[in-house]
């Protein structure tokens, strides 16, 4: 167990549906960290929040968006899915030794 | 911005023997890390390695170690004694305190 937690591990839905991925950094980190990854490709960074506060945004589509709460978890709201977006999605929190990844969910858009 | 490069897709190695995967990197910045993750079946994202820049002498962690050339904007990744539990996608990413870059991955094998 890395410390991070992302649920669910596993989402299937529809196309054109929306769906919310949840993530809680470490505890004591207060940064967020959500990247893309699809099938046998490399991870795209997608948006990076600190302490409730985005901080970068990379290669995040406008139906993407994402928020960070008072207690530090974050979400990653998908909406109007395609099939394209089926992939892994990985969540991680940083301190001072580097970055520590959560489990990662799963989306499959059928 | 911020780029980096693996230039071998796939790597097979045989169980007891070396490995040295390549990575490359673009940046102007002075002050940044440099990590090797490792990413096995499960899917996990596993640290393998850590370097700071402003550090000379490599990082070494057990079977593993870097060689780091800061001017040539090079982080290679040496695996001794490779391991059947080293299959896996092993990536180079890049951090400079904004984001942090991944490079595409380099596929390993370890062959019985």
């Amino acid at each position: 167990d890395s410390g991070v937690t992302q649920t669910p591990k596993h989402l299937i839905t529809a196309t054109g549906q929306r769906v919310t991925l949840r993530c809680s950094p470490r505890s004591g980190d207060l940064s967020v960290y959500w990247y893309q990854q699809s099938l046998d490709q490399g991870l795209q960074f997608l948006i990076h929040y600190y302490n409730g506060e985005e901080r970068a945004k990379g290669n995040i589509l406008e139906r993407f968006s994402a928020q960070q709460f008072p207690d530090l978890h974050s979400e990653l709201n998908l909406s109007s899915l395609e099939l394209g977006d089926s992939a892994l999605y990985f969540c991680a929190s940083r301190d001072r030794a580097g970055y520590t990844f959560g489990s990662g969910t799963r989306l499959t858009v059928v | 911005a911020q780029t980096v490069t693996q230039s071998q897709p796939e790597m097979s190695v045989q169980e007891a023997e070396t490995v040295t995967l390549s990575c490359t990197y673009d940046t102007s910045e002075s002050n940044y890390y440099l990590f090797w993750y490792k990413q096995p079946p499960s899917r996990q994202m596993i640290l393998v390695i850590r370097q700071e820049a402003y550090k000379q002498q490599n990082a070494t962690e057990n079977r593993f170690s870097v060689n780091f050339q800061k001017a040539a904007k090079s982080f290679s990744l040496k695996i001794s004694d490779s391991q059947l539990g080293d299959t896996a996608m092993y990536f180079c990413a890049f951090d400079y305190g904004q984001n942090f870059v991944f490079g595409p991955g380099t596929r390993l094998s370890v062959l019985p």
